[in-house]
């Protein structure tokens, strides 16, 4: 499979909890993207790399998130202690920044705070 | 602010309907709107259009942009139950073109 995966696919933790999720972009894309998605909404920006940079960030993104990408492959997003309002489908993209640059998506990780 | 709105939010029609899926938007420095599928759960993509009044087609869809209104429409004729999804409209907001604005999808339910 050449697409964009991520892991785990499902993540229950309890309130409180550190979580980590970890995104594989397509290969030869050097663009990697962090959305939220929330039940009857569209993905909303969290943040980008493009190779090992990060060069933007969202207002969404509080203290408690942070990503990286350190070698400019996966990338990892860690939010620490965890609210209830974190809940949410949290999906990665990647994309080439030249030729064709559409995102291609991965199937996200499912996360619910207890 | 960008923003992008799709109408309507859902809607329900039978095999073999036609459907049109509306997006409008604003966005600063357009550049381009992409189309989305969300069935369960990866956007899987369908349409990138750039370009004012050429249609685009795939099989049973297909898009088309209105730069100077600032609206696409998305069309699925001989819709299928397999057609049931969210479909999304985002704009690029940067020079990055994966940084999209989304609008809230369209819930299309087939029945049969």
């Amino acid at each position: 499979d050449t697409g964009v995966s991520q892991d785990p696919r499902h993540k229950i933790t309890k309130r409180g909890q550190n979580v980590t999720f970890r995104c594989d972009p397509i290969s030869e894309h050097n663009r990697l993207y962090w959305y939220r998605q929330t039940l009857g909404q569209g993905p909303e920006f969290l943040t980008y790399f493009q190779n090992e940079a990060q060069l933007e960030k969202s207002r969404l993104l509080s203290d408690r998130f942070s990503a990286e990408r350190p070698k400019g492959s996966f990338s990892t997003l860690e939010i620490q202690r965890t609210e209830q309002g974190d809940s949410a489908m949290y999906l990665c993209a990647s994309s080439s920044a030249s030729g064709s640059r559409e995102a291609f998506f991965g199937q996200g990780t499912r996360l619910t705070v207890v | 602010e960008d923003k992008v709105v799709q109408s309507p939010l859902s809607l329900v029609v039978h095999e073999g309907d036609t459907v049109t899926l509306n997006c409008s938007y604003e966005v600063t420095n357009f550049r381009s709107l992409l189309w989305y599928k969300q069935e369960k759960k990866a956007p899987t993509f369908l349409f990138m259009l750039t370009s004012s009044g050429i249609e685009k087609k795939s099989g049973r869809l297909s898009s088309i942009l209105d730069k100077k209104e600032l609206f696409s429409i998305l069309n699925i004729t001989a819709t299928q139950t397999g057609d049931s999804a969210v479909y999304l409209c985002a704009a690029p907001t940067t020079d990055s073109w994966g940084k999209l604005q989304f609008g809230a999808g369209t819930q299309v339910v087939v029945t049969p």
